[in-house]
């Protein structure tokens, strides 16, 4: 079983939106998660971490459920420049899935 | 953040030669450095870990004697692909870590390889 497992999308919204994914892991004993942003063709970016129940940045809320194992990102008020693979990762660990495609419309 | 930086951005070769990529931190001592591999459409696979002053770790299936990893001082890291072949073109990227804690990284641009 993969470490991580996100639904690869693509999701599209229309710009303005809340958009929310989850990332599943199947080790019991993550603690602790990195989100990433990836554009087409470029590096990955760290977006966030997340070390307790969750975590918020602006625009940008991380939540962390241990009891069935998946941590969720949420996008409030989409951007256009949100459009990116966000990929999940447990900390301590150098997976990375294929990540969720998100495609904000205008 | 932290910045790494990575050179060549992209590069051509002819089958057969080899590509030297380097990988640097540039405001913070990376314990570890990462190199990942990329293919289009394709999640980042890790080839390689590779400590300061140590031999790299290669994960399975990655030839250590065709992808030669140098990691000399805190600050650099170097990726050979030796005797590229046209299946080696691909988007190579670096990442750096200096929290053995939890390998919270930054990534490299990353290198475009192509191979003739």
């Amino acid at each position: 079983r993969k470490e991580v497992e996100q639904d690869p999308g693509p999701f599209n919204v229309p710009e303005g939106a809340t958009v929310a994914f989850n990332c599943t892991y199947s080790n019991s004993a993550s603690q602790s998660f990195f989100w990433y942003r990836q554009d087409c063709r470029k590096e990955p970016k760290l977006l966030m971490s997340v070390y307790s129940s969750g975590n918020e940045d602006g625009r940008f809320t991380a939540q962390l459920n241990r009891a069935s194992q998946y941590i969720s990102l949420l996008i409030r008020d989409s951007k256009l420049s949100d459009s990116a693979t966000y990929l999940c990762v447990p900390t301590r660990q150098l997976t990375f899935g294929s990540g969720t495609q998100l495609t904000v419309l205008p | 953040g932290a910045v790494v930086s990575q050179h060549p951005s992209w590069v051509i070769c002819k089958s057969g030669t080899s590509v030297k990529i380097e990988c640097r931190s540039l405001d913070f001592q990376a314990t570890t450095m990462f190199w990942y591999r990329q293919f289009p459409k394709q999640s980042l696979m890790l080839m390689a870990t590779s400590n300061e002053g140590s031999k790299a770790t290669y994960e399975q299936g990655v030839e250590k004697d065709k992808f030669l990893i140098n990691h000399a001082s805190l600050t650099l890291s170097t990726l050979t692909v030796t005797s590229a072949h046209p299946e080696d073109s691909s988007f190579y990227i670096c990442s750096a870590s200096g929290d053995l804690s939890s390998y919270e990284q930054y990534f490299g641009p990353g290198t475009r390889l192509t191979v003739t």
